[in-house]
């Protein structure tokens, strides 16, 4: 039963145009969202979050959109850049409740085209 | 500087050789916890701790142990290693735990291949 849900294991991106990365959940009760990034033979990094009370969060050319209704959340990165490339995990955790971890999905192999 | 560090980087060994993987954190984080990455499954929690001496099973427990002496160190143990345990682990840390959450950190994985 995978409650975090990335259906494209691998997206390419031409460099400068938009990165769309989704993600969908089965969990109501997760409230706290997170993307992670991941070079090869490095731990995943922290990228950007979103909590269940927001729509949208921005960092620079991170945006995450949360669509509570759909269960569904979308990593955008603008303009993206070569060293864009990498595995992004989405993450789920229920943040109110007991310790579990995070419940990450497969990842998504983004490979920005020069 | 502020980091998870595990070792050994890289491993080879055989079927039921009793092996600890070490994870070691500097950032006096309580929640420490354990990872395993496998192609088409994403990562899949192991183990987890809340604090010292309070450890819990995570989604994919069976074949492994842990403990918690102390605030730092977090070893994931493997005590009889099969093939299916061949995998890139992850140990992460985060200051705490429910509540308003504090991202993971992670460490830089283990390759441990089980022949």
């Amino acid at each position: 039963d995978q409650q975090v849900k990335q259906n494209s294991p691998s997206l390419s991106v031409q460099e400068g145009r938009i990165s769309i990365l989704n993600c969908d959940y089965t969990n109501s009760m997760f409230d706290y969202f997170l993307w992670y990034k991941k070079y090869p033979a490095e731990g995943p990094t922290f990228l950007i979050s979103i909590s269940s009370i927001k729509d949208k969060n921005e960092d620079g050319r991170f945006t995450v959109f949360l669509n509570k209704s759909a269960k569904h959340l979308s990593l955008h990165i603008v303009p993206s850049q070569p060293g864009d490339s990498a595995v992004y995990f989405c993450a789920a955790i229920r943040s109110g409740g007991g310790a579990d971890g995070l419940t990450f999905g497969k990842g998504t192999h983004l490979i920005i085209q020069p | 500087e502020a980091q998870v560090t595990q070792n050994p980087r890289y491993l080879i060994t055989v079927t039921g050789k009793k092996l600890t993987v070490t994870c070691s954190q500097n950032m006096n984080h309580e929640y420490m916890s354990w990872y395993r990455q496998d192609p088409g499954l994403g990562l899949r929690q192991i183990y987890y701790s809340m604090n010292v001496e309070v450890t819990d099973k995570g989604d994919v427990p069976e074949g492994y142990k842990v403990s918690r002496k102390e605030k730092r160190n977090f070893p994931l143990i493997l005590e009889s290693p099969s093939p299916n345990q061949t995998s890139l682990y992850f140990c992460a840390s985060s200051l705490t735990y429910g509540g308003t959450y504090n991202e993971q950190f992670f460490g830089p994985g283990t390759r441990l291949t089980v022949l």
